[in-house]
């Protein structure tokens, strides 16, 4: 498979615990961005990656939350002393030079 | 602050029929627009990307149509089929760096 893919699927964790997702976008791509969606509502984002460079990050984004993306291939995001407002859904996504997103499967955020 | 609204937020159909959902934006110089589907639970599916010098763009069954005058996109699906259920959403940008999503348009289409 040659999507992008994202790890966990599920992460059930107590608040004031560290969590991090992996995402591995598609190898041709140089982009990268990370979104997080809650029910109802459409994808907020979060950051964005050229390469390995952080280019773009929402000021909703506190300082709990960092991304990086090590030698411009897979990206990490990191969420420090969770809270229950972070559970969502965390999408990452990845673009060639044509612009077109395309999403991984997600990463599932359970704040108990 | 850019928005994206798209109406209906639901829509039932009988299968067969055709069927347009509406995507409006705030600001018309946009770069990209960009439809998916979500199913639950799933991450998005790209549809169609309509880049800003296009007018409109199909695949299959799917039509979307840009105008960026009246900052207007819709996406036509030709007859409809229960599979087809599933939330559509759109996204603009207006650089590349960041797209702005809609709340979506929960379509179902009864056998």
């Amino acid at each position: 498979d040659t999507g992008v893919s994202q790890d966990p699927r599920h992460k059930i964790t107590k608040r004031g615990q560290n969590v991090t997702f992996r995402c591995d976008p598609i190898s041709e791509h140089n982009r990268l961005y990370w979104y997080r969606q809650t029910l109802g509502q459409g994808p907020e984002f979060l950051t964005y990656f050229q390469n390995e460079a952080q280019l773009e990050k929402s000021r909703l984004l506190s300082d709990r939350f960092s991304a990086e993306r090590p030698k411009g291939s897979f990206s990490t995001l990191e969420i420090q002393r969770t809270e229950q407002g972070d559970s969502a859904m965390y999408l990452c996504a990845s673009s060639p030079i044509t612009g077109e997103l395309f999403f991984g499967e997600g990463s599932r955020l359970t704040v108990l | 602050k850019q928005e994206v609204t798209q109406i209906p937020a639901a829509l039932s159909v009988p299968e067969g029929e055709n069927l347009v959902l509406n995507c409006s934006f705030t600001d018309s110089a946009i770069y990209n627009l960009q439809w998916f589907r979500q199913d639950p639970g799933k991450g998005l599916t790209s549809l169609l990307l309509i880049q800003s010098s296009q007018r409109e763009q199909t695949s299959g069954r799917l039509n979307a149509s840009l105008d960026k005058s009246s900052g207007r996109s819709t996406l036509y699906i030709a007859a409809s089929q229960p599979g087809d259920s599933a939330t559509y959403l759109c996204a603009v940008t207006y650089t590349g760096n960041q797209f702005y999503f809609g709340t979506g348009t929960s379509l179902t289409v009864i056998p």
